[in-house]
């Protein structure tokens, strides 16, 4: 079973950040927190992934808490493009993919 | 351009035919994977492969079968045992097999058994 919980869906306006929580309040101290997207019908994309530290790359912003029990995945200017399943993930012995968050883009 | 292929994109088969989907990457990785998503759910690992010549069964591995005779290449062979194979099939490789390491996946393959 995935070690992480997420809103079924989530409605974000174009433009907007669209800001997607997640919780892992099981996540050991060396597991890594990933986020992946799927738009529909395509193999996932790796978005960002980290450890404890916040971490922003082109594509996202990576918030956690200090106590790591939950994280947050910042889109900063949400596009209709990214409309997708958005999938956070807790790396221990192997990546398991729970059913995401439904992110629709409203224009 | 560095990337991996899947092929054919749809395939349509006849129950009880095994059949075979192709994956090939040209990103030197060493390790594998294929998973199967059904509509509205996650994706479940089915097997994976660390190094040429050998590969694990993941969760739900039966009436599956993988080979890894080249290290860019890893078909899955969905046989006439699989209860339920219609479904769309994803590969994916890393760099390694440790889970630390991003996977980039293909575009998938849709398999529909009529």
């Amino acid at each position: 079973d995935a070690k992480t919980t997420q809103p079924t869906s989530m409605d974000c306006a174009e433009g907007r950040a669209a800001n997607l929580p997640c919780n892992h309040s099981t996540i050991s101290g060396n597991e890594y927190v990933y986020w992946y997207r799927q738009i529909h019908s395509q193999g996932p994309q790796y978005i960002i992934h980290g450890l404890k530290n916040n971490e922003t790359n082109e594509m996202a912003s990576l918030i956690i808490t200090e106590d790591r029990k939950s994280s947050t995945l910042i889109l900063p200017h949400a596009t209709l493009r990214d409309t997708a399943v958005y999938y956070c993930i807790v790396i221990d012995d192997k990546i398991i993919f729970g059913k995401g968050t439904r992110l629709h883009i409203l224009p | 351009d560095g990337g991996i292929t899947q092929s054919p994109k749809y395939l349509f088969r006849k129950e009880g035919q095994n059949v075979t989907l192709s994956c090939e990457q040209n990103l030197n990785h060493d390790a594998m994977y294929w998973y199967r998503q059904d509509p509205g759910q996650g994706l479940r690992l089915i097997y994976y492969s660390q190094i040429v010549n050998d590969f694990q069964k993941g969760d739900i591995a039966e009436g599956y079968s993988v080979s890894r005779e080249k290290k860019e290449s890893f078909p899955l062979t969905v046989t006439s045992a699989q209860k339920n194979p219609t479904a769309f099939y994803l590969c994916a490789s890393s760099i390694g097999l440790a889970v630390s390491y991003e996977q980039f996946f293909g575009p998938g393959t849709r398999l529909t058994v009529l």
